[in-house]
């Protein structure tokens, strides 16, 4: 079983839809929880990070956590067009590696 | 452009060739790392340096595998002898996590 379980999709939305991407995870000492967004032949670009649990917001991207479900996720809303990628979410205990998803690859649809 | 930069791009090699990848990370960031990802998967983390001092390296990072950092700014990777499982796209990445971030990658084909 892999650390960090992730949907592969792909998920296709219209535009103007709230997209909800899900990850869990297996390591309870994982800390910090991040989101990145991917585009093809690209580097990831970090999105939003959170520490532990709770919410977090920027702009039109929305990240929870919920770590006594091991369970993590990140919300559009509005979603635009541009918002076609993949997404990954990532995990680290501390300072040191981070673990990634597979990475959910989003097509929004105008 | 105060990013992460990464050479080559794109590397196409023969198998049994050898081959180096550089990156030169953000200029104030002393923590550098490498991480590989192939089709359809997230990175996979492969070693990370503080400065000059490379502190850890995952079991993916076989002995044909290797990564310098010398003085503490740029780094290298090496692969040698390389095989056709080494196809994949090599990230390289800067800054403490989570805020963690990536270079554009280093395409390699092993034909």
């Amino acid at each position: 079983q892999k650390e960090v379980e992730q949907d592969p999709g792909p998920l296709s939305v219209p535009e103007g839809a709230i997209v909800s991407l899900n990850c869990t995870y297996s390591n309870s000492a994982f800390q910090y929880f991040m989101w990145y967004r991917q585009y093809s032949r690209k580097g990831p670009e970090l999105l939003m990070y959170t520490y532990s649990s709770g919410n977090k917001e920027d702009g039109r991207f929305t990240a929870q956590v919920d770590k006594s479900s091991k369970y993590i996720s990140l919300f559009i809303r509005d979603s635009q067009p541009s918002d076609s990628a993949t997404y990954l979410c990532a995990m680290s205990g501390g300072y040191q590696k981070v673990t990634f998803g597979t990475g959910t690859k989003l097509q929004v649809i105008p | 452009d105060t990013g992460v930069s990464q050479d080559p791009r794109h590397k196409i090699t023969k198998r049994g060739q050898n081959v180096t990848f550089r990156c030169d990370p953000i200029s104030e960031h002393n923590r550098l790392y490498w991480y590989r990802q192939t089709l359809g998967q997230g990175p996979e983390f492969l070693t990370y340096f503080q400065n000059e001092a490379q502190l850890e390296k995952s079991r993916l990072l076989s002995d044909r595998f290797s990564a310098e950092r010398p003085k503490g700014s740029f780094s290298t990777l090496e692969i040698q002898r390389t095989e056709q499982g080494d196809s994949a796209m090599y990230l390289c990445a800067s800054g403490l996590p989570p805020e963690q971030f990536f270079g554009p990658g280093t395409r390699l084909t092993v034909l």
